[in-house]
């Protein structure tokens, strides 16, 4: 069965430019999240769906940050304009359900943004 | 969300037992302890969870104390693939099921 898929893995951008991150979550899991993992540090969530409902974006910076899952299946998260401070690697991740605090959630390999 | 603590790194030599710590002095009677890991260059990756009762999967166990607020995962006989930034979460109920991820323990496996 194919895990989390990610792309692209590695993105170098100019500062201000528009940069989009593409994440297809394991087939029938209705939940899918957007972590932000800085260097040296744990990830943090910023974005979670029930199917093609954004149910907890209280971290997302919306300012510059967006994100769509179309048809409940697979999602974008766009930064627009990036700033140096973006850099940082994107992870996606999808679990069956989050309404169960025992469920387990599969990771992607993660998008690594680098802003210059 | 609750917090928990763990030393930043540990060391352990391949083939022999590591014992992770976490210590989570204000867990709730309806917390799970989960723990994640990530490879280098990997997302993180589900290990292990338990509630009250020590358990046991193909990965590792986890043994948490009387009063939860401590809990030790053990990987009985460590390779090089488990060298990996290890954390302990707490998961909880109520509104609240998205994962916290702290800074995390980085083991180290020595040949």
């Amino acid at each position: 069965e194919a895990g989390v898929v990610q792309s692209p893995r590695y993105k170098i951008i100019e500062k201000k430019q528009p940069v989009a991150f593409w994440c297809n979550p394991i087939s029938g899991h209705n939940t899918l999240y957007w972590y932000l993992q800085n260097l040296g540090q744990g990830p943090e969530l910023l974005i979670r769906y029930e199917n093609e409902e954004a149910v907890d974006d209280s971290q997302l910076p919306k300012d510059r940050f967006s994100a769509e899952r179309l048809k409940g299946v697979d999602s974008t998260l766009k930064i627009q304009p990036a700033e140096l401070g973006d850099s940082a690697v994107y992870l996606c991740a999808s679990s069956l359900e989050s309404g169960c605090s025992y469920n387990e959630q599969f990771f992607g390999p993660g998008t690594r943004l680098t802003v210059l | 969300d609750a917090k928990t603590t763990q030393p930043n790194s540990m060391e352990s030599n391949e083939e022999e037992p590591v014992h992770l710590p976490c210590n989570h002095p204000t867990i709730s009677g309806t917390d799970y302890i989960h723990w994640y890991r990530q490879l280098p260059s990997q997302g993180p990756e589900y290990v292990i969870h338990g509630l009250t009762s020590n358990v046991n999967n193909r990965m590792a166990s986890l043994a948490i104390a009387e009063d939860r607020k401590s809990s030790t995962l053990i990987l009985h006989r460590a390779t090089l693939r488990d060298a990996a930034v290890y954390y302990c979460i707490l998961r909880g109920g109520g509104s609240n099921y998205k994962l916290t991820f702290g800074k995390g323990t980085l083991l180290t496996v020595n040949p």
